[in-house]
């Protein structure tokens, strides 16, 4: 079956501190990969996304590659601010329109 | 540009009481997607629709559960009646097309069976 598995949290960072979520995935075919965040009291909003293998997906200075030797997608900044805070969330998307979520992972930036 | 608008945010009800949910995708999104969120998991898909047609409902618990999206605009989505397990974030997103157009998701209405 298809499925996201995600680094668990809480993950706890200082600012300018790097940080890398893992994220990696089951998947019978070929989908697409996104990388979504939800800050505190508001929906869910898409960080970025690859839709084929090396693709790498870039947004707000964060990064993730569409691995598939690995079918993995790690998110990675160089450096966090507390603005960061929030919780991220692994997804993998096949053409039948079927979002698969991982269980999201907090992320808590200190000052 | 408006984003997806849901209500209420907030809700509490008793078990075996109805409960709905509106949301407002947005304009000129021809794809909304209801899902269930549980603490500390990912969403859920519930109910997919393209224009005004549910195109793919195989999560949904019809025994309980009921959609709709006249015009093809709004949604509803009720339960009834409610148990305690409904408890969770009932979210909405909407798209511009399926495929890998981009979802973008309301904040959510919480819900809390008693």
């Amino acid at each position: 079956g298809n499925s996201v598995t995600q680094m668990e949290g809480p993950v706890t960072l200082s600012e300018e501190a790097f940080l890398t979520i893992n994220c990696t995935y089951t998947a019978t075919g070929y989908p697409s990969l996104f990388w979504y965040v939800q800050y505190p009291g508001e929906g869910l909003q898409l960080l970025l996304k690859a839709t084929k293998a090396d693709d790498k997906g870039s947004n707000k200075g964060f990064e993730a590659t569409y691995r598939k030797e690995t079918t993995s997608f790690h998110l990675e900044k160089g450096s966090v601010q507390v603005s960061d805070s929030a919780v991220y969330f692994c997804a993998l998307l096949f053409t039948g329109n079927q979002f698969y979520f991982g269980t999201g992972t907090s992320l808590t930036v200190i000052p | 540009e408006a984003g997806v608008v849901q209500s209420p945010r907030y809700k509490i009800i008793e078990k075996k009481q109805p409960v709905a949910f509106w949301c407002n995708p947005i304009s000129g999104h021809n794809t909304l997607y209801w899902y269930l969120q549980n603490l500390g998991q990912g969403p859920e898909l519930l109910i997919r629709y393209e224009n005004e047609e549910a195109v793919d409902d195989s999560q949904l618990p019809k025994d309980r559960f009921s959609a709709e999206r006249l015009k093809g605009v709004d949604s509803t989505l009720k339960i009834q009646p409610a148990e305690l397990g409904d408890s969770a974030v009932y979210l909405c997103a909407s798209s511009l097309g399926g495929g890998l157009d981009t979802q973008y998701f309301g904040p959510g209405t919480r819900l809390t069976v008693l």
